[in-house]
């Protein structure tokens, strides 16, 4: 079945810029979303379609897309974007997968 | 306002057959383009997508659950159903639905509800 990779864990400092991949055979053909959860709480969309920014998600969040790999940065780490990072996409038959998700940890 | 609520059982034993409704408000499912889907995440560890209804009637499922799924809505009463059968209990895990569309992902979630699997 389809994958998608991430990294357990990413740490920064606050006010450094965090940056967390997802690599999966597909991402150049469909498109990446990302999810922001905390602790007890449900997911939050950050970016959809590779890039995208919805409305109220703070402008130091942003996505890029690189062939098989999709990026989430943040810009400028604050206190409060600790949590789990998730990305999802899809197969080729639209079939959704999440990745198994980075926990951001600011130091 | 789009609001999505996850109701049904907290313990199910064994072997029985999970349901599941999600109630939503704020959108409609005849809406082209409109889906709602089921996430699920157990205690501690990552989300798992299982399965999403369009406003066509399209459905798809996880390939590895898929034999134990079964998706429907009810556009006149703004729910959609998810059944699982043959619980086991490493389905334990906080069941959530989603808004989706293609132009934006899960967008909106509801609060999610807790299944425990136990005999």
């Amino acid at each position: 079945s389809y994958e998608l990779t991430q990294p357990p864990s990413v740490s920064v400092s606050p006010g450094q810029t965090a940056r967390i991949t997802c690599s999966g055979d597909a991402l150049p053909k469909q498109y990446a979303y990302w999810y922001q959860q905390k602790p007890g709480q449900a997911p939050v969309l950050v970016i959809y379609k590779d890039s995208e920014r919805p409305s109220g998600i703070p402008e130091r969040f942003s996505g890029s897309s690189s062939g098989t790999t999709v990026t989430l940065t943040i810009s400028g780490v604050q206190a409060e974007d600790e949590a789990d990072y998730y990305c999802q996409s899809a197969d080729s038959s639209g079939s959704e997968v999440f990745g198994g998700g980075t926990k951001l940890t600011v130091l | 306002q789009i609001t999505l609520k996850e109701s049904g059982p907290t313990l199910v034993k064994p072997t029985q057959t999970l349901t599941l409704t999600c109630t939503f408000s704020g959108f409609s499912l005849s809406t082209s383009g409109v889906g709602v889907g089921w996430i699920r995440q157990p205690p501690g560890k990552a989300l798992e997508w299982l399965a999403l209804i369009y406003w066509n009637d399209d459905k798809r499922y996880s390939p590895s659950l898929k034999s134990r799924l079964t998706i429907t809505k009810d556009t006149s009463k703004n729910q959609v159903v998810l059944t699982m059968t043959n619980m086991d209990p490493v389905d334990t895990a906080t069941y959530y639905c989603a808004h989706s569309t293609a132009a934006a992902g899960n967008d909106y979630w509801g609060q999610g509800t807790l299944v425990t699997v136990s005999s």
